[in-house]
């Protein structure tokens, strides 16, 4: 069975600090993807990484997959209240993807 | 294009009733995901369609769940009879090729 573990499960920190969530899994995955999701509504996908050590930005958020595709890390920089929410992660093959445990972050003004 | 369309939003039922909910996804995706969403176990696949055909529904928790997609613009997943165990978030996905999964924005299942 594959699994993807995420940590932190929960983060608390203030507006304009730095942060890292980490995705691991002992599977190889031929793509990743990272999707955040707010309360009452689905999952949106933020990025889809498919090369090992591919490193993708999206503004404020870094993206790297691992070398051997097992591991992935979101990276933060100066987070804002907007970016509250739940991070997960999702690794796949040519039908379907599994999802990680989830990080809850909270970004305090 | 509206996206992935859920109903209902919030489904309240009692024990041993039939619960039924419905999913459109968007034009074009040939792939549709049903997915269970709970604090305890997170987002869990319940099973997947591609072109329609059921491929893997080895996530569908027992007997008394089962899901159909008469056409490429509809699918139900249907729980009879619905046990308190059952309460969650229930999500549809759809995706075309190559790309990543739209969401719906789920049903809340509250089993009585």
């Amino acid at each position: 069975t594959q699994l993807l573990e995420q940590s932190p499960q929960f983060l608390s920190i203030q507006e304009g600090e730095n942060l890292t969530v980490y995705c691991n899994s002992s599977s190889v995955f031929s793509s990743l993807q990272w999707y955040r999701q707010e309360p009452g509504e689905g999952p949106v996908l933020l990025v889809t990484v498919v090369t090992g050590g591919e490193v993708k930005k999206l503004k404020r958020l870094t993206f790297q997959f691992g070398d051997a595709r097992k591991d992935s890390s979101l990276h933060i920089t100066a987070a804002q209240p907007g970016d509250t929410g739940l991070y997960l992660c999702a690794g796949g093959g040519t039908y379907k993807y599994i999802f990680g445990t989830g990080t809850r972050l909270k970004v305090l003004a | 294009d509206a996206g992935v369309i859920q109903s209902p939003r919030h489904e309240v039922t009692e024990m041993g009733q039939e619960v039924t909910l419905r999913c459109k996804p968007i034009s074009g995706h040939n792939s549709l995901f049903w997915y269970r969403q709970t604090m305890m176990r997170g987002l869990e696949l319940l099973i997947y369609f591609n072109n329609n055909v059921p491929i893997d529904d080895s996530g569908m928790p027992e007997d008394r769940f089962s899901a159909k997609m008469p056409n490429a613009s509809f699918s139900t997943l249907k729980i009879q009879p619905s046990e308190p165990r059952d309460s969650a978030v229930y999500f549809c996905a759809s995706r075309g090729d190559r790309a990543g999964y739209t969401f719906g924005s789920g049903t809340r299942l509250t089993v009585v």
